[in-house]
């Protein structure tokens, strides 16, 4: 089974522009989850979508947003970029096992705001 | 403070040694305890995935889980340098249907290096 994927890999804005990150999930997972990934935050939720519809969302603002589309894919959306947004953005996959998620993630998406 | 703490380390050992990774945590909601090994540059790879006290073995990794001491750990036995990463744990509760709703709440990472 193919892995988690993540496009772009890598990503240099500047401030004040907009950025859209994709990721597809493993064939059969229905939710997708985001997370930021920084040296002084470490990893940090973003949001999690299951069936199109966003279940849980971190505390991030507003700029930070998301979608899903039907066939589990995901992107998340950042506007008005800050430099502060520079970060490994991760994605993951998750199934229920029946008793707890498993969740799986991609290789990530580098941005970076100049 | 934070949910989850762990040592950042860096934590050196020789090839061959028996290597222990620690995170306490403060919510007792948490249910669900996973370990995610980390390289340079790539995305967390799944090692150990458990949600009850106790011991699980998986090889050479062995996670723990003491609930009423809120303390989780990790020992890799026999470690080679190809273990050399970053070791994150994390944790989630368990919500109505048992699902986590995608938010698990991580450590920072320990830095391991396994020297031949």
């Amino acid at each position: 089974k193919a892995g988690v994927t993540q496009t772009p890999r890598y990503l240099i804005k500047t401030r004040g522009q907009q950025v859209t990150l994709s990721c597809s999930p493993i064939s059969g997972h229905r939710s997708v989850s985001w997370y930021q990934q920084t040296p002084g935050q470490g990893l940090q939720f973003l949001f999690e979508y299951f069936s199109e519809t966003q279940r849980n969302k971190g505390n991030f603002p507003g700029r930070f947003s998301g979608r899903q589309f039907s066939n589990s894919r995901s992107e998340m959306n950042v506007s008005t970029l800050e430099l502060g947004d520079s970060a490994l953005y991760l994605c993951a996959s998750s199934f229920w096992t029946g008793q707890g998620d498993e969740q799986y993630f991609g290789p990530g998406t580098r941005l970076t705001v100049t | 403070q934070k949910e989850v703490e762990q040592d950042p380390g860096p934590l050196s050992v020789p090839e061959g040694a028996i290597v222990s990774l620690n995170c306490t945590y403060s919510n007792s909601a948490f249910q669900y305890f996973m370990w995610y090994r980390q390289y340079s540059r790539k995305g967390p790879e799944l090692l150990m995935y458990t949600y009850s006290s106790g011991n699980k073995e998986d090889g050479r990794f062995t996670a723990q889980v003491d609930k009423s001491s809120k303390y989780i750990s990790l020992f890799i036995r026999d470690s080679q340098p190809s273990d050399s990463a970053t070791y994150l744990c994390a944790m989630s509760p368990m919500n109505a249907g048992g699902t986590s709703y995608g938010k698990l709440t991580f450590g920072q990472g320990t830095i391991l290096t396994v020297h031949p």
